[in-house]
């Protein structure tokens, strides 16, 4: 089975701009989360994903935002770029929700 | 509600040494656990996992976790340290019997071999 991808790899925004990620969980995989790993603040949680529905939400601001499409991928936005945005995204799949979780390789996003 | 506390960001370790990863968590119903590791620039990547039956579990790489109910903890060892195994290690707990159940990650440990 294929693992999680996401895509782009990297990306460089500058301040202001809005930037759209995308993952694609394993193959019967209904949950996608999504997390933010920086330096200074660890891995943090997002959001969660299970058949379309938003089922937990981490503790960020509303220009952070995520959606999932009816054949599981998923999509985060952020909008109004900060230079705190600075981060490594991570998209996690599983099978059901807060179950094993099945990362991807993460999309690097520099803010300048 | 859970929560993960892994004691010490960093743990440095000589090669062939005996690594040790403390991890203790707080659930409110028996918790599934996990150890993830993640090498630089890359995601995280399952190393074991504790759901139910035996305590001691065992994983890839030569590592393994013990669940102790008692002392609320899932502290991960490995006998002889190889310089490969320099990352960053993370424990979670989820809650897999609430209606609004999340995994929650500790800040992780970064382990560090030395020659």
């Amino acid at each position: 089975k294929a693992g999680v991808t996401q895509t782009p790899r990297y990306l460089i925004k500058t301040r202001g701009q809005q930037v759209t990620l995308s993952c694609s969980p394993i193959s019967g995989h209904r949950s996608v989360s999504w997390y933010q790993q920086t330096p200074g603040q660890g891995l943090q949680f997002l959001f969660e994903y299970f058949s379309e529905t938003q089922r937990n939400k981490g503790n960020f601001p509303g220009r952070f935002s995520g959606r999932q499409f009816s054949n599981s991928r998923s999509e985060m936005n952020v909008s109004t770029l900060e230079l705190g945005d600075s981060a490594l995204y991570l998209c996690a799949s599983s099978l059901v929700v807060a179950g094993e979780q099945f990362f991807g390789p993460g999309t690097r996003l520099t803010v300048l | 509600a859970q929560s993960v506390t892994q004691l010490g960001s960093h743990v440095s370790v000589s090669e062939g040494a005996l690594v040790l990863l403390r991890c203790n968590y707080s659930s409110s119903v028996p918790p599934y656990l996990f150890w993830y590791v993640q090498y630089p620039n890359q995601g995280l990547q399952l190393l074991l996992k504790y759901t139910t039956g035996a305590t001691l579990v065992k994983g890839i790489n030569g590592f393994e976790a013990e669940f102790k109910k008692s002392e609320t903890s899932f502290h991960l060892t490995k006998p002889s340290a190889h310089m490969s195994d320099a990352a960053e290690y993370f424990c979670a707990v989820s809650d897999r019997y609430s209606s609004a159940s999340k995994i929650i990650f500790g800040s992780g440990t970064r382990l560090s071999i030395r020659p």
